[in-house]
């Protein structure tokens, strides 16, 4: 059972727009702590997508986008692609637990 | 280039001890955490615990404390994962990775050292 809650799984066409919801509680997300993403195509390393809430590194398309409300976060991406066919995850920072990282179950994304 | 380059695969027997590593260049390796994170078979991220090398600080999550070590060697640049004794339950991939301050990202992730433990 993750600290931030992810869908296990999300779906969507070519060309279409999916958002992936990251769900946490009063002293993670709620308390005003970042949330950030990574991206994990099969068999690889983990990649940083989007940190600091909505921020892209260099080199990461806009067709992803984060925001950030409340106790809650998303992913967005627009004009999928096959090459988005991967796991994503979200991460924060939890204060209940002493110096405590906390990662979301992960969601499967499926390019139809 | 900032660069994490983890040791390469393992095959040990339960009750078998094991240190692995990951070696940060590119960066100045006592300025940021390194953090270790597990992925079993088909599973999602599970942090495990975060060094400082600067001055050892270490942190882990409640569900590794006791299980493992985290140490560094910033004469180095290295940062270790250690097992005293491993269980089968331990089989999985472990990754490394740079962490700016204790509430930032991930950035960037080793390559993976993949643990097999079987009898």
């Amino acid at each position: 059972q993750s600290v931030l809650t992810q869908p296990p799984s999300v779906s969507g066409a070519p060309g279409q727009r999916v958002t992936i919801s990251c769900t946490g509680s009063s002293s993670n997300i709620g308390a005003g702590y970042d949330v950030h993403w990574y991206q994990q195509l099969p068999g690889t390393a983990p990649k940083l997508l989007i940190y600091g809430n909505s921020n892209r590194p260099s080199g990461v398309p806009d067709r992803f986008s984060g925001s950030k409300s409340g106790t809650s976060a998303s992913l967005a991406i627009s004009g999928l692609q096959a090459e988005d066919e991967a796991d994503y995850y979200c991460q924060s920072y939890d204060s209940s637990l002493s110096g405590s990282v906390v990662f979301g179950g992960g969601t499967k994304l499926t390019v139809l | 280039e900032v660069q994490l380059v983890q040791s390469g695969a393992e095959v040990k027997k339960p009750g078998e001890s094991l240190k692995i590593s990951c070696k940060g260049s590119g960066y100045s390796f006592t300025s940021y955490w390194i953090g270790w994170v597990r992925q079993m078979p088909g599973k999602g991220l599970e942090w495990m615990g975060i060094i400082y090398p600067g001055d050892s600080d270490t942190r882990y999550s409640p569900s590794f404390q006791g299980q493992v070590t985290i140490s560094a060697d910033k004469s180095i640049s290295t940062a270790y994962l250690q097992w005293s004794s491993l269980k089968a339950s331990d089989t999985a991939m472990y990754y490394c990775a740079r962490l700016g301050d204790v509430q930032n990202w991930f950035d960037p992730w080793g390559q993976g050292t993949l643990v097999t433990v079987s009898s």
